[in-house]
């Protein structure tokens, strides 16, 4: 397996305020993160694909000024919500691509733990 | 249509009987499959991968993969109370994303 880290596990903030959420891969390094969002009782919803040293990629309807994105590193990405409200409360997860050893194209997402945020 | 269609359940398993899942997909250029656990209020956890046509067995859980027909399945033997959870199917489309399946809920009953 893969280890996949998300920091802080949960955080309460107030309206207008932003909140940064920390996406690490402990035992492997991931070209490629991504980031959902899981409201209670939905399916995942993917938000963005984060690349080490690019630009995010964001799925239609998802503001990327709203919800910035850096991939600096091979083994962190981080997603940032500005001027958090209410209704961004909710369950955000992250995901790193790992390539399988001794293949060219075989891969898998492993998850994060998840960040709940709550926004007041 | 959805991308990928799992029933929503619950299915509702008595301990020790098999749970069988099924999950259909659009994408026919999808290569690779995925079933994920996710626990109530938990992340989803990989289980089961899946790359060519026919079962792949890994303990307690066999995969199922039929790209004709666009379907693919998860059978849990042994059924017991901890794999009461969401079993979420995803194939990775032919860009490379994951598709994820809203999810099947299993409950394994005592």
């Amino acid at each position: 397996g893969a280890v996949v880290s998300q920091h802080p596990s949960w955080v309460i903030c107030k309206s207008g305020t932003s909140v940064k959420i920390e996406c690490r891969s402990l035992d492997f390094q991931a070209t490629t993160m991504f980031w959902y969002r899981q409201f209670p009782k939905q399916s995942l919803m993917l938000m963005a694909t984060s690349n080490e040293g690019s630009k995010a990629t964001y799925e239609q309807g998802v503001e990327k000024d709203k919800f910035l994105i850096n991939h600096a590193s091979l083994t962190l990405s981080t997603l940032t919500v500005t001027s958090a409200h209410p209704e961004d409360s909710s369950f955000y997860i992250c995901s790193a691509r790992k390539i399988l050893s001794g293949t060219s194209f075989q891969e898998t997402q492993y998850f994060g733990p998840g960040t709940r945020l709550l926004v007041l | 249509q959805k991308e990928v269609e799992q029933n929503s359940g619950p299915l509702s398993v008595p301990e020790g009987a098999i749970a069988s899942l099924n999950c259909t997909y659009s994408d026919r250029g999808s290569q690779s499959f995925f079933w994920y656990r996710q626990y109530s209020g938990k992340s989803p956890e990989l289980i089961m991968s899946i790359y060519s046509n026919g079962d792949k067995e890994d303990g307690r859980f066999t995969a199922q993969l039929n790209k004709a027909s666009q379907y693919v399945s998860l059978l849990i033997r042994d059924s017991q109370p901890s794999d009461s959870a969401t079993y979420l199917c995803a194939p990775q489309g032919s860009w490379g994303k994951f598709q994820f399946g809203a999810g099947t809920q299993v409950v394994v009953t005592p």
